[in-house]
């Protein structure tokens, strides 16, 4: 059974660093991997996908890296805006849905 | 080109009653997923759906929940004889092909008084 793992559950850090987020995963039989940002009371947009043959992909000051292999995903976010809070989840897809995480709550001040 | 779209926004029901949610996917998916999200948790996957057809329901619980993605029309997501525990943000999403880019709704947030 796929279990998706985020750390850290939070994460409070002023505006213009650079930080990074974790994922990993039980099952490295994946499609592809998603990060995905939630902010309160809203639903998901969709940041980054990237399929099981790549090992990156870059979207702006986004960056979100996979190691199938080693069953874990890295999503680095440069120069961190007070914008960027929200919470951010991860989810593969190794059968025909995708299995969240519990995500990474980051909260960006100024 | 709209995205996902779901309603209502909020949906509150006394305990007995009979929840009624719906999710029209982007233009030209045809691949509806519904997902639940309790307070402080993670979303879990209830039910996959293609145009009339129940792909996967391994998520949904085989009690008083049922889902369905008619020819025409949207997708209905129903809650019979509500509990209180059935409280929760209800996301949809859809696609284009299996394994894809999923597209999510707004959710519909139902309470159970």
């Amino acid at each position: 059974k796929q279990e998706v793992t985020q750390i850290p559950a939070a994460l409070s850090v002023p505006e213009g660093e650079n930080l990074v987020l974790n994922c990993s995963f039980t099952d490295s039989a994946i499609y592809n991997l998603q990060w995905f940002r939630q902010d309160p009371g809203k639903g998901l947009t969709s940041l980054l996908l990237i399929q099981s043959s790549q090992r990156e992909q870059t979207s702006g000051r986004l960056n979100a890296s996979l190691d199938k292999s080693s069953g874990r995903s890295t999503l680095y976010i440069a120069a961190s805006q007070p914008g960027d809070s929200a919470t951010y989840l991860c989810a593969v897809s190794n059968t025909d849905k995708l299995i969240f995480g519990t995500g990474t709550r980051l909260q960006v001040f100024p | 080109n709209a995205g996902v779209m779901q309603n209502p926004r909020h949906l509150v029901r006394r305990r007995g009653q009979e929840a009624r949610l719906r999710c029209s996917p982007m233009k030209g998916h045809s691949h509806v997923y519904w997902y639940r999200q309790l307070p402080e948790e993670g979303l879990k996957f209830m039910v996959y759906l293609q145009k009339e057809n129940i792909i996967d329901e391994s998520g949904m619980p085989k009690e008083r929940f049922s889902a369905e993605f008619p020819k025409e029309g949207p997708s209905i997501l129903r809650i019979q004889q509500v509990v209180r525990g059935d409280s929760a943000a209800y996301f949809c999403a859809s696609s284009d092909r299996t394994n894809e880019k999923l597209f999510f709704g707004s959710g519909t947030q139902l309470s159970v008084l």
